[in-house]
């Protein structure tokens, strides 16, 4: 079946360091991809998509590019701010059939001024 | 432009009691899924519902129902309260095709 596989958390770093969340996935066919956001008490924001292989989703300053290859689609952000302190969560959705989006288990981001 | 609407956004239930979960969707959309996320999990899917039926559900036990009213508005309810229940259950509307998939801030369950 499909599944995401993200890194473990918490993810800590300073005010402008780089940021590289990692998220693979098993899918069959050619999936949809997805980074959602989740801020404290709120629902999931969807932040950045990408619809076929070697696009690159961008938004806000993040992205991610859909690597078919190695089956991957990282997110990475170049100087993260404390704002952008919460979950994020890779998500994939396989096309036609009901559309139903996968989450993987989240990764926590930290940033400390 | 109003987006997902979920009530109520926290309550409280006891093991045993019955709960009822509300969701409107983002105008425009004619689409709902329910998920539930435990605290440090990703959301998992319970069920979607389209034209007033369940077109899909998630590895949920029976005690999970819904509801779509012709609004497009809906009603997640579950009987027979566990504690493992707790958790946040998000709505997500958007279109039959996928669409604009769009989630409310959804309602904490405690279940005690």
């Amino acid at each position: 079946g499909n599944s995401v596989t993200q890194m473990e958390g918490p993810v800590t770093l300073s005010e402008e360091a780089f940021l590289t969340i990692n998220c693979t996935y098993t899918a069959t066919g050619y999936p949809s991809l997805f980074w959602y956001v989740q801020y404290p008490g709120e629902g999931l924001q969807l932040l950045l998509k990408a619809t076929k292989a070697d696009d690159k989703g961008s938004n806000k300053g993040f992205e991610a590019t859909y690597r078919k290859e190695t089956t991957s689609f990282h997110l990475e952000k170049g100087s993260v701010q404390v704002s952008d302190s919460a979950v994020y969560f890779c998500a994939l959705r396989k096309s036609g059939g009901s559309y139903i989006p996968t989450f993987g288990r989240g990764t926590s981001l930290i940033v400390h001024p | 432009d109003a987006g997902v609407t979920q009530s109520p956004t926290h309550l409280i239930k006891t093991r045993g009691q019955q709960v009822t979960l509300r969701c409107s969707p983002k105008s425009g959309h004619d689409t709902v899924s329910w998920y539930q996320q435990a605290l440090g999990q990703g959301p998992q899917f319970i069920f979607q519902y389209y034209e007033e039926e369940e077109r899909q559900r998630g590895n949920f036990p029976d005690r999970f129902s819904g509801h779509q009213f012709p609004n497009y508005s809906s009603e997640l309810n579950v009987n027979a309260l566990l504690l493992g229940d707790s958790a946040l259950y998000l709505c997500a509307s958007s279109l039959a095709t996928g669409d604009g998939y769009t989630f409310g801030s959804g309602t904490r369950l405690t279940v005690v």
